[in-house]
């Protein structure tokens, strides 16, 4: 079955950076993209960004541009997000998700989840 | 960017109720619409895509309609496991993004 697992929680201060990972399993991890959303405490969901894990072709949320980062290592079935210059409003729980891929628009939906990670950033 | 507004904020109801969900889109997406379901301290559990056509192993008591910017989640018989938050996301253009939820209490 399909399963996407991610790393562990972290902790940072003000201004580091922090990397995710995401390991696909039960599917052809070349042959769908992976989103990365996030969802502060209480709050709703925002994309970030996603990478198609074939060609390594990326795209992201221009809010994120410049500061976040996805790559994915295929010998691994991983993928995996960086995120820079990290301030407390990026405390919030990362998901990485499995994109179902629309021709007509080149936009994506979202099948299958990751269990999360928290990252909180405080000094 | 294309805002999404889910109404109401909360809904209460009972155990075998009939509910309908509202996402309303700043613009047109024609039907590129998904439906999530989010329990507390879960991931969110895809339901609906291209704005009714339910995702295999989802409740037939789930169903979604609307196209454009009107759009509906309606559960036919309220069962205990669906009390949780429902996301709207649209995937017509860039950023994709999602309404601010509506949750599902119970009354």
């Amino acid at each position: 079955q399909v399963q996407l697992v991610q790393s562990g929680a972290e902790v940072k201060k003000p201004g580091a950076s922090v990397r995710l990972s995401c390991k696909a399993s039960g599917y052809t991890f070349s042959s769908y993209s992976i989103q990365w959303v996030r969802q502060a405490p209480g709050q709703g969901v925002e994309w970030m960004g996603w990478i198609n894990a074939g060609n390594g072709n990326t795209k992201y949320s221009q809010k994120f541009q410049g500061r976040v980062t996805i790559t994915r290592d295929t010998s691994a079935n991983t993928a995996y997000m960086e995120l820079s210059s990290l301030r407390s409003e990026d405390t919030a729980v990362y998901y990485c998700a499995r994109g179902i891929w629309v021709a007509t628009t080149a936009g994506y939906y979202f099948d299958y989840w990751g269990q999360g990670t928290l990252v909180t950033v405080s000094s | 960017d294309i805002q999404m507004t889910q109404s109401p904020f909360t809904l209460s109801a009972s155990v075998g109720d009939r509910v309908t969900l509202t996402c309303r889109a700043s613009q047109s997406i024609s039907s590129l619409l998904a439906w999530y379901q989010q329990k507390p301290g879960k991931a969110p559990k895809f339901l609906i895509y291209k704005a009714s056509s339910l995702e295999g192993g989802v409740p037939s008591r789930f169903s979604g309609s609307g196209s454009g910017t009107e759009f509906s989640l309606t559960i036919n018989s309220l069962q205990p496991d669906d009390f949780a938050t429902y996301y709207c996301q649209q995937y017509n253009s860039y950023p994709l993004t999602f309404g601010g939820g509506t949750r599902v209490e119970i009354k």
